[in-house]
């Protein structure tokens, strides 16, 4: 079946220009993450969906941020007015359950390479 | 911020060899896992170890977890060129809070063909 799939793979825009990023999970997963990950680096959380509520919004840098799950499937995250910090990889993972009661294995996307000039 | 620190930060060994892998953390966890990323690519779940489990194994992978030292690590037994990969380990809180995984930095794995 089809896995965790991330669109654009690259993303190149000027600073101050928003950007979306969109992540379709493996169908029928409940929770969706999204992370950043900066070169050399591990993933940093930034949010999490369960279903369309967004549970956990802690890890968003910025309120230049905003991710959204609005059908509880496809999600897209947006950055306003971007500048060169937000340069990195963005991931998005699935898991079939609740993230807050079970322990499960994430699911990655292959994520979004954004680089802002 | 991360959580976790991963030792060695970049190993290179001769296919056929054994890798290992550690992984410290610092606050109770509910488990840890281990991940693989590709260059380029993202990453792929490897083992998933509870809290209440000192070892485990998949495979060519046997992952240990001391919970009194925060620690883990990751053996590869008998490498393989299609190894060469960056090893993660990542863990999740006791009690919850955040719901997403926090990571560590990771080790560069170079199998030596």
């Amino acid at each position: 079946g089809a896995g965790v799939s991330q669109s654009p793979r690259y993303k190149v825009a000027k600073r101050g220009q928003d950007v979306a990023l969109r992540c379709d999970p493996i169908s029928g997963h409940v929770s969706l993450f999204w992370y950043q990950q900066a070169l050399g680096q591990g993933p940093e959380f930034l949010t999490y969906f369960q279903n369309e509520a967004q549970l956990d919004k802690s890890g968003l840098p910025s309120d230049r941020f905003f991710a959204e799950r609005p059908e509880g499937s496809v999600s897209t995250l947006k950055i306003q007015r971007t500048q060169q910090e937000d340069s990195a990889v963005y991931l998005c993972a699935s898991s079939p359950r609740p993230g807050q009661t079970w322990s499960q294995p994430q699911h990655f996307g292959d994520g979004t390479r954004l680089s802002i000039l | 911020s991360q959580q976790g620190e991963e030792d060695p930060q970049a190993l290179s060994i001769q296919e056929g060899e054994n890798a290992t892998m550690n992984c410290s953390y610092k606050t109770s966890i509910n488990n840890l896992q281990w991940y693989r990323q590709n260059s380029g690519r993202g990453l792929v779940h490897l083992i998933l170890i509870r809290s209440n489990e000192r070892e485990k194994h998949s495979g060519r992978l046997r992952v240990t977890l001391d919970t009194s030292k925060k620690s883990s690590s990751l053996l590869i037994t008998a490498s393989r060129a299609a190894d060469t990969a960056s090893y993660f380990c990542a863990t999740d809180a006791l009690g919850g809070g955040a719901d997403g995984l926090t990571f560590g930095k990771g080790t560069h794995l170079i199998i030596q063909p």
